[in-house]
């Protein structure tokens, strides 16, 4: 596609409740980042995936978060068990390179999380 | 963790203003970035400047970098009551390979 898709764009859950969130890249960019977002803050760096290359999942805040990308392509983003901090919006980008190119990354609008 | 720092953390001007909004980071990079988010969602890219730059525009916008200082800084020329916006520097660092973001400047131009 033109750009970064991410579904769904709104999710309301109830805590205890698993939930996934769905990023599509860029068809060609090898990097790709999970962001998590809360109100009125910067943006908390989760997980990237490079190629076939180990995802560095440092940015993970606990073993509830997990995430995968699946042929290169599109990844998951899975929250088990959510908790209501875990509230945010969840972002996702691409990019040709890991370095961000001479383009930065394309970001998706995001998934609104909230949990009840 | 968030390396990078902004300020100010609010900014609010009159139309046909210029805004400059400076960033500090930590650590050595390959490159800064600088991002706009309108409304809480998505990030558009705005410019990048490597390392190895200390200046670049872009149409109404201009970036310096200071690799001795680690900062940088953007400046909107004759801003329009649309440039109203959360503006982010983010840090690329080759050996964390990730991109490392600020806390955001909130920009509001008024007409």
């Amino acid at each position: 596609g033109a750009g970064v898709s991410q579904s769904p764009s709104n999710k309301v859950t109830e805590k205890g409740k698993d939930v996934e969130l769905r990023c599509d890249p860029i068809s060609g960019h090898t990097a790709l980042y999970w962001y998590r977002q809360s109100l009125g803050q910067g943006l908390e760096f989760l997980i990237y995936f490079q190629g076939n290359s180990a995802p560095d999942k440092s940015g993970l805040p606990s073993d509830r978060f997990s995430a995968e990308r699946t042929g290169g392509s599109v990844s998951t983003l899975t929250i088990q068990r959510t908790q209501q901090e875990d509230s945010a919006v969840y972002l996702c980008a691409s990019s040709y390179r890991v370095t961000g190119s001479n383009y930065g990354y394309t970001f998706g609008s995001g998934t609104r999380l909230t949990v009840v | 963790s968030q390396q990078g720092e902004e300020d100010p953390q609010a900014l609010s001007i009159q139309e046909g203003e210029n805004a400059t909004m400076n960033c500090s980071y930590k650590t050595s990079i390959n490159n800064l970035q600088w991002y706009r988010q309108n409304s809480g969602r998505g990030l558009v890219h705005l410019i990048l400047i490597r390392s190895n730059e200390r200046e670049k525009h872009s149409g109404r916008l201009r970036v310096t970098l200071d690799t001795s200082k680690k900062s940088s800084s953007l400046l909107i020329t004759a801003s329009r009551a649309a440039d109203t916006a959360s503006y982010f520097c983010a840090s690329f660092s080759g050996s964390a390979r990730q991109l490392t973001f600020g806390s955001g400047t909130q920009l509001t131009v008024l007409p």
